[in-house]
């Protein structure tokens, strides 16, 4: 049982570029979350799917988009990375919005924008 | 001021001490609240729900006052696998909201 598969779990770019996280997770889950992680900062929400076809804001949205691709699969993208973002990215996904149950996490996407 | 607030420690104790971690939230309509370990360079992963009745997990108690905006974690017995960082979790809305962490590290 794999749970939540996150790719890459490494990546450097250069400022500008661009490129797509990808998250799937196979428990069925209906919602699907991507976070990031600074120092200090804890996690915050980028985006969520509270269902296949719907995404929503999260706190930190600027400079990303997302797409639900099906009930498995959510991906983050960056259009054009900036050294801000910089950080390390997790995909989370639980059973529900119904918060009882937590979140299962992916393992994490390292990635540092030069 | 940081919605949720936890003292980023780290806390640095013996093989079998008792330690408690205290956490702090300003939204009063927090509906559900956890405690989430992370190890270095890992993930987080549910170590506990935390019910205002108060609960129990093993060498792990976790208590909630509502009325002071108050989460605690106590580990008992501690042992040198309990070395990582404690988030305080706490949800609101259809959203999970971190602490940045405790850190806690059992010496030998």
């Amino acid at each position: 049982n794999a749970g939540v598969t996150q790719t890459p779990k490494f990546q450097v770019l250069k400022t500008g570029q661009s490129m797509t996280l990808q998250c799937a997770q196979d428990m069925n889950h209906n919602s699907m979350y991507w976070y990031r992680q600074d120092p200090g900062m804890g996690l915050r929400l980028i985006y969520y799917s509270a269902s296949e076809g719907t995404t929503d804001k999260g706190e930190v949205p600027n400079g990303y988009n997302v797409s639900r691709l099906n009930k498995r699969e959510f991906s983050l993208r960056l259009e054009s990375a900036a050294p801000s973002q910089t950080s390390v990215y997790f995909c989370a996904s639980s059973e529900s919005l119904v918060l009882s149950y937590g979140y299962t996490f992916g393992s994490g996407t390292r990635l540092t924008v030069v | 001021r940081k919605e949720v607030e936890q003292d980023p420690g780290p806390f640095n104790v013996p093989e079998g001490a008792t330690v408690a971690f205290n956490c702090t939230y300003s939204n009063s309509a927090s509906q559900s609240f956890f405690w989430y370990r992370q190890d270095c360079r890992k993930e987080p992963k549910l170590l506990m729900s935390v019910y205002s009745s108060g609960n129990e997990d093993g060498r792990f108690t976790a208590q909630l006052n509502r009325a002071s905006q108050y989460i605690s974690l106590l580990i008992r017995d501690s042992k040198l696998s309990d070395s990582a960082t404690y988030l305080c979790v706490v949800g609101r809305g259809n959203k999970l909201v971190f602490g940045a962490g405790t850190i806690l590290r059992v010496k030998s």
